[in-house]
């Protein structure tokens, strides 16, 4: 099993719709998370850091459900330039030492 | 530009050749990592240091890749004897110490093995 999974879809969305990306992760142990995006043949950057109560940021909610250790990302009257790979990370903190899991990616695809 | 800097930003190298590519992180992080990243995949843990100490080591980082981070500030990743599968995008990030570890990425290094 992948320490980290993700549907990769894509996600064909028209603009203005509302769309949700699911995450599972396989330590429980893990301490953080984290949403980032990237765009085609760029770096990933950081989306938004995922917390325990969850949060909001404008069209963006991150949550966290630890006992069923997945992360969710919900985007809010999509637009045409949300099209990106969002990526799904987690700190599982093994060994003690920090590192950064990534997910495959989920892509997504905003049409007009 | 105070984000992370890498260097050079594209490399093709005919197989057998070695190639090193340079990171600089964000000047006050001192945690440091590196991951590669190929077609539809995400990025892959190769390395991470914390100042100039190695700390953790993917299994899947084969003897012929070695990185050095030697006074704790920019960081080089060596491949000896490159292989055709070994041509993917090289990513450097860099976070503060602490529990939050968001992390910033460079621009990443596309090496190309002919």
């Amino acid at each position: 099993r992948k320490e980290v999974e993700q549907d990769p879809g894509p996600f064909n969305v028209p603009e203005g719709a509302t769309v949700a990306f699911n995450c599972t992760y396989s330590n429980s142990a893990s301490q953080s998370f984290f949403w980032y995006r990237q765009d085609c043949r760029k770096e990933p950057k950081l989306l938004m850091s995922v917390y325990s109560s969850g949060n909001e940021d404008g069209r963006f909610t991150a949550q966290l459900n630890r006992a069923s250790q997945y992360i969710s990302l919900l985007i809010r009257d999509s637009k045409l330039s949300d099209s990106a790979t969002y990526l799904c990370v987690v700190n599982p903190l093994s060994g003690g030492y920090n590192k950064l899991i990534f997910g495959a990616g989920t892509r997504l695809a905003v049409h007009p | 530009d105070t984000g992370v800097s890498q260097d050079p930003r594209h490399k093709i190298t005919k197989r057998g050749q070695n190639v090193t590519f340079r990171c600089d992180p964000i000047s006050e992080h001192n945690r440091l990592y590196w991951y590669r990243q190929t077609l539809g995949q995400g990025p892959e843990f190769l390395t991470y240091f914390q100042n100039e100490a190695q700390l953790e080591k993917s299994r899947l980082l084969s003897d012929r890749f070695s990185a050095e981070r030697p006074k704790g500030s920019f960081s080089t990743l060596e491949i000896q004897r490159t292989e055709q599968g070994d041509s993917a995008m090289y990513l450097c990030a860099s976070s503060v110490s602490g529990d939050r570890l968001e992390a910033f990425f460079g621009q990443g290094t596309r090496l190309t093995v002919v």
